[in-house]
């Protein structure tokens, strides 16, 4: 059974489109993360979620909107699309927060063109 | 501020020899260290946790790495490098307190046959 769960797994779209990216995780973790890592592999938080309430919000741009609709789904909105948005995004989850151990969805590659 | 280097970008070795990848970590308290390993297109993996119990921590697939306070390092070795241990590596600190994992930016090892 697959613990962290992402879809799509690859996304390519234009400039400007709106596109979302879904988690799920079945560990029955309560807390949830995205996190970005970019072309030359560097990993950096954006967002964290425990128990449907946001813990971690870096500075994003307010286009990447999480949400969370119980504590097993993290989504991950993005509007109005840049070039800069390209990366691979993943979604994590932890037993609570803080030191213990995330574990790691398979990402999602997003291609803006 | 918290921080952490990977003092080596990319390690080659030779099937066989051991690994060594070097981690320094900056926290003004007590970390929760880890390693992850990222294989190609794939999400991360924890290989092994640090959390204030034994300093010489056994990971899966025969690494181990080893706290040390007064160096501030948390270096990751193996006895004997497979192929199958190509893939990226990466060091994470979570400061005792915070929600945050703060990550390295990754050691590419490198296995010649």
């Amino acid at each position: 059974d697959t613990a962290v769960s992402q879809t799509p797994k690859y996304l390519v779209t234009q400039m400007g489109n709106d596109k979302s990216i879904k988690c799920e995780q079945n560990l029955g973790h309560d807390t949830m993360y995205w996190y970005k890592q970019d072309s030359k592999k560097f990993l950096k938080i954006m967002f964290s979620y425990n128990n449907k309430e946001l813990i971690i919000n870096e500075t994003v741009p307010n286009r990447f909107s999480p949400k969370s609709p119980d504590k097993a789904h993290l989504n991950l909105h993005i509007n109005s699309l840049e070039l800069g948005d390209s990366a691979v995004y993943f979604c994590a989850s932890s037993q609570v927060v803080g030191t213990y151990e995330q574990y790691f969805g398979p990402g999602t590659r997003l291609t803006v063109t | 501020a918290q921080s952490v280097t990977q003092l080596d970008s990319h390690v080659s070795v030779s099937e066989g020899t051991p690994v060594l990848l070097r981690c320094n970590y900056s926290s003004s308290y007590s970390p929760s260290l880890f390693w992850y390993v990222q294989h190609p297109n794939k999400g991360l993996q924890l290989l092994l946790k640090y959390t204030s119990a034994a300093t010489l921590v056994k990971g899966i697939n025969g690494f181990e790495a080893e706290f040390k306070k007064s160096e501030t390092s948390f270096h990751l070795t193996k006895p004997s490098a497979h192929m199958s241990d190509a893939a990226e590596y990466f060091c994470v600190v979570s400061p005792a307190g915070t929600y945050k994992y703060i990550f390295g930016t990754g050691t590419r090892l490198k296995v010649l046959a």
